[in-house]
């Protein structure tokens, strides 16, 4: 599997913007980038995904590396509800992993008042 | 309507005992997964199902037998259950397609006592 790698933990205050940093240097022309994120006692939920371009939603905006080998989630004005665990996760045609999303550890993000 | 879910929500039973986890998706999805995550918050995916097939079964346990009756569910039967099956199901479900995003169920929270 693709592997990525992600800081342990990072902290921002509310409505400031956060970006969190994703590094997957072994990514493969045919893998999509996603993005996850699991708040405190649920099920993890979809943020975003990307393949080459930046992407933006209701939700947050990708912005995609040139040379594809790393990424950033970008949340725009982080609200409390924000806190969580937030997985960068490579899903493509390879090796199987089109069946399967693999998370790593995730980023935890704290939103302070 | 709930796009995936799971029942029971809590499952509470002793050592040797069998038990089973019900996934539904109402997505029109063909790819259905369980991930488990453990008392470190580490998800772990167990098992994919695509059109009812087993696509990935990442080394589990034979005491744990995924089921398919149709596309759009995915049953866990746990036999001869452990004190280290204690841990939090989650079922999934996404289209086959690569670029398509994941939908995660609320959780199970199985405890062997």
């Amino acid at each position: 599997d693709a592997k990525t790698t992600q800081p342990n933990s990072m902290e921002s205050n509310e409505e400031e913007p956060v970006h969190l940093p994703c590094n997957h240097s072994t990514i493969s022309g045919t893998d999509y980038i996603h993005w996850y994120r699991q708040l405190p006692s649920q099920g993890p939920e979809y943020v975003i995904h990307g393949l080459t371009s930046n992407v933006n939603n209701r939700m947050a905006s990708l912005a995609i590396a040139e040379d594809r080998k790393s990424s950033t989630l970008i949340l725009h004005r982080a609200t409390l509800r924000d806190a969580a665990v937030y997985y960068c996760i490579l899903r493509g045609l390879t090796g199987g992993s089109n069946y399967k999303l693999t998370f790593g550890k995730g980023t935890l993000l704290t939103v302070n008042p | 309507d709930t796009a995936v879910s799971q029942t029971p929500k809590y499952l509470v039973t002793q050592m040797g005992n069998d038990k089973s986890i019900k996934c539904e998706q109402n997505l029109g999805h063909d790819t259905m997964y369980w991930y488990k995550q453990d008392s470190k918050k580490f998800l772990k995916i167990m098992f994919s199902y695509n059109n009812k097939e087993l696509i990935i079964n990442e080394t589990v346990p034979n005491r744990f037998s995924p089921k398919s009756p149709d596309k759009a569910h995915l049953n866990l039967h746990i036999n001869s259950l452990e004190l280290g099956d204690s841990a939090v199901y989650f079922c999934a479900s996404t289209k086959a397609r690569v670029g398509t995003e994941a939908f995660f169920g609320q959780g199970t929270r199985l405890t062997v006592v």
